[in-house]
């Protein structure tokens, strides 16, 4: 199994729709979790957050499930400006090291108007 | 606050030739890191630091070396470049934690080409 997984993609939604991404990771011992977002020919960068108790902000939602390992991110109506690339983000613990990320590859989602 | 800066932007390097990546952060991090992003592989770690004089090895470490002589600054060395590590290059950094790992900020990459 790979550290992290994400749905494959791409999705293309129409303007005002909700969209959905699923991630699972490998290691039960991974403790952060984060969405980033990268636009095109751009750097990543950090949409928010997951926490325990699942978390929100504004159009987006975040929830994790520690028992099947398992994050996702819902988008509700969506905006043009979401097109982008959602990376789902896990902590790598090995060998008592808490110090890097894991990247998953990425879901591409299209906006349409 | 520049942030994270990357130099330089875009670079052409024949097969065998040497060239170094310049990292800079301003925001007092501890932690840094290089990443490599290849179509369809994702972001991939090649080395990083937890601190002023200390690297480690990432996911990808083979062919590149790095140092971190000073806090601010993070630098990827490729000695003998090779057509396989054309790539986009990403460095990152991010402050210490003794819980939770904290975000990483991003630099706007290199983008390098090996012909």
């Amino acid at each position: 199994r790979k550290e992290v997984e994400q749905d494959p993609g791409p999705f293309n939604v129409p303007e005002g729709a909700t969209v959905a991404f699923n991630c699972t990771y490998s290691n039960s011992a991974s403790q952060s979790f984060f969405w980033y977002r990268q636009d095109c020919r751009k750097e990543p960068k950090l949409l928010m957050s997951v926490y325990s108790s699942g978390n929100e902000d504004g159009r987006f939602t975040a929830q994790l499930n520690r028992a099947s390992q398992y994050i996702s991110l819902l988008i509700r109506d969506s905006k043009l400006s979401d097109s982008a690339t959602y990376l789902c983000v896990v902590n790598s613990v090995s060998g008592g090291s808490n110090y890097k990320l894991t990247f998953g590859k990425g879901t591409l989602l299209t906006v349409n108007p | 606050n520049a942030g994270v800066t990357q130099t330089p932007k875009f670079r052409v390097l024949k097969t065998g030739q040497s060239m170094t990546l310049l990292c800079a952060q301003d925001m007092n991090h501890e932690y840094m890191y290089w990443y490599r992003q290849d179509p369809g592989m994702g972001l991939r770690l090649i080395h990083y630091s937890v601190g002023e004089g200390t690297t480690a090895k990432g996911e990808v470490p083979d062919g590149y070396n790095v140092s971190r002589l000073k806090k601010q600054n993070f630098l990827l060395g490729l000695e003998s470049a090779a057509p396989s590590q054309t790539s986009v290059y990403f460095c990152a950094s991010s402050y210490s934690s003794d819980g939770h790992l904290p975000e990483q900020y991003f630099g706007p990459g290199t983008r390098l080409t090996v012909t």
